[in-house]
C-alpha cells in the first residue's frame, strides 16, 4: 500500500526560529492536508493543498505540494511555544478516498 | 460552533464489557470515518460510512462495529473490549460529491481517550 514518509521525526528548537518538516510518497497524491494535535486532542487541519506547485499560506504556516505530486512541505516561521505539538502529513487520491497519513513530526519550542 | 463532537471525551469500561462512543457533526457531510490513534502513532482507519455505506478496513477486527442511524450521528461499538483496545478514538467528516479539490479533507473530533480496566 501507499506509504508517506515524514521527516524530521521530532525537533527541539528555540523560540523565534524557523521550522521546515517534510512528507514524501513512493506514489502520486492529488491532495496533501497538514494537520496539528495537541496531547489529548483530535488533529486540526492547518493546510490543504489541492494542486501540484500550489504554495499556501496559513499565517506563520507556509505549506507546498510538490510539483511531482509525491512530496510536501510545511514551514512554520517565527515559533513561539504554543506550536509544540504533533504534526502529521496526510495524503489522498483524487475523487472520494481515505487520507494515508505520515508519522508524524513532533515539535518542542523552548521559551 | 462545535462542528464534530465527540462524547464522552474520557470513557473506563472492564475488559470485555461491551463499550459505545458516539460522534455527531454539525456540517452535514456525507462521509464519517472512526479512527484508532495510539501514543505516538499515526491514526489508523478503522472504517467509514459514506452516506449509509459502510466500509470496513481490511485489518479492522470483528470486535468493532458501526452505526450511522442519520447522516449527523456515529457510532463505535467495541463488544468485547480487551486490554489493546485502549487508545484514543477518533470520529471525522468529510463531503464527498462536491467540487474536486475538496473531497479529501477531513475534519476530526477531539477524540474519546479509552480506558480498559
Amino acid at each position: 500500500g501507499q506509504q508517506l514518509n515524514q521527516s524530521p521525526q521530532s525537533m527541539f528548537i528555540q523560540e523565534g526560529e524557523d521550522v521546515s518538516m517534510n512528507c514524501t510518497s513512493s506514489s502520486i497524491f492529488n491532495t496533501w492536508l497538514w494537520y496539528k494535535q495537541d496531547p489529548g486532542e483530535g488533529p486540526v487541519l492547518l493546510i490543504a493543498l489541492y494542486k501540484a506547485g500550489e504554495l499556501t499560506s496559513n499565517g506563520r504556516l507556509t505549506a507546498q505540494f510538490g510539483i511531482t505530486r509525491k512530496d510536501s512541505f510545511l514551514n512554520i516561521s517565527a515559533s513561539i511555544p504554543s506550536d509544540v505539538g504533533i504534526y502529521f502529513c496526510a495524503g489522498s487520491n483524487s475523487g472520494y478516498s481515505t487520507l494515508t497519513f505520515g508519522k508524524g513530526t513532533m515539535l518542542l519550542v523552548s521559551p | 460552533d462545535a462542528m464534530v463532537i465527540q462524547n464522552p471525551r474520557y470513557q473506563v469500561t472492564q475488559f470485555g464489557k461491551p463499550v459505545t462512543l458516539s460522534c455527531s457533526q454539525t456540517l452535514n457531510h456525507n462521509v464519517m470515518y472512526w479512527y484508532q490513534q495510539k501514543s505516538s502513532q499515526a491514526p489508523k482507519l478503522l472504517f467509514h460510512y459514506y452516506d449509509k455505506d459502510f466500509n470496513n478496513e481490511a485489518d479492522t477486527p470483528d470486535n468493532f462495529q458501526s452505526r450511522r442511524p442519520n447522516t449527523s450521528f456515529c457510532f463505535l461499538d467495541i463488544r468485547s473490549p480487551g486490554l489493546g483496545d485502549a487508545a484514543m478514538y477518533l470520529c471525522a467528516t468529510s463531503r464527498a460529491g462536491g467540487t474536486w479539490g475538496h473531497l479529501e479533507t477531513q475534519y476530526f473530533g477531539p477524540g474519546t481517550r479509552l480506558l480498559v480496566l
